[in-house]
């Protein structure tokens, strides 16, 4: 059974940058597509962004120049960088794992089907 | 940008059907998925590609898109399935969550 596990330093000073890791348990990283989503307290959820071992990433057009993902395959972990941070940036923050594929029309067929259990991350001073 | 308009609460006795709904432009070209998420938990895949269920997700747990809007249903609404539940399409290679529809079943 795979299991996803978020680490980072839980609380982050305004303007500075949020690292966050996710272990991936078992299994190829380099199989599928990764993806961080968030929830402020209280809220609903927010997709950040996914990156996959070729280097392909694609981020949440309104997060976009704050936003960096990656992947190390020796370590079997994925990383989220979230630059400038404000109060506004805090949340639980889960990363997930993509299912899917494109049908037979190009329609994207794409789904989460693992997610870590999420770490809360406090923007303050 | 797209977006996708869920009801903000939902509520049923146990044993009755609830239905959620998302709204969305041209929704029915998309694939629609749902996620259950209780309190104090990650969410959890319960309905995907509009009608197909994880294993282990139990069959009341049923989804439907043939146009605008998707609904979720679950048939004989349980107490444990007291949660918020978030439908969640892709648009343009980006993710799009409804805002959420809380469920509560009493």
């Amino acid at each position: 059974q795979v299991q996803l596990q978020e680490s980072g330093p839980g609380l982050v000073k305004p303007s500075e940058t949020l690292s966050l890791t996710c272990s991936v348990s078992s299994g190829s990283i380099s199989t599928y597509y990764w993806s961080w989503v968030r929830q402020p307290p209280g809220k609903g959820l927010e997709w950040l962004g996914y990156t996959y071992y070729s280097g392909s990433t694609n981020y949440n057009p309104s997060l976009k120049s704050r936003v960096t993902m990656s992947l190390d395959t020796s370590k079997n972990q994925f990383s989220l960088k979230l630059s400038s941070v404000t109060a506004a940036d805090t949340a639980v923050y889960y990363c997930a794992r993509r299912q899917g594929y494109y049908d037979s029309s190009g329609i994207p067929l794409w789904y989460f089907d693992l997610w870590g259990r999420g770490t809360l991350i406090t923007v303050s001073s | 940008s797209y977006e996708l308009t869920q009801p903000p609460s939902v509520s049923v006795s146990p044993g009755q059907t609830a239905y959620i709904t998302c709204s969305g432009d041209r929704l029915g070209d998309k694939y629609v998925c749902w996620y259950q998420q209780k309190p104090g938990q990650s969410p959890v895949l319960v309905i995907y590609q509009d009608t197909k269920r994880p294993s282990g997700i139990p069959e009341r747990f049923s989804g439907s898109n043939s146009g605008n809007p998707a609904t979720l249903t679950i048939s004989g609404a349980q107490a444990m399935d007291e949660a918020d539940y978030y439908c969640q399409v892709w648009d343009s290679s980006t993710v799009i969550f409804g805002g959420g529809t809380k469920l509560t079943v009493l």
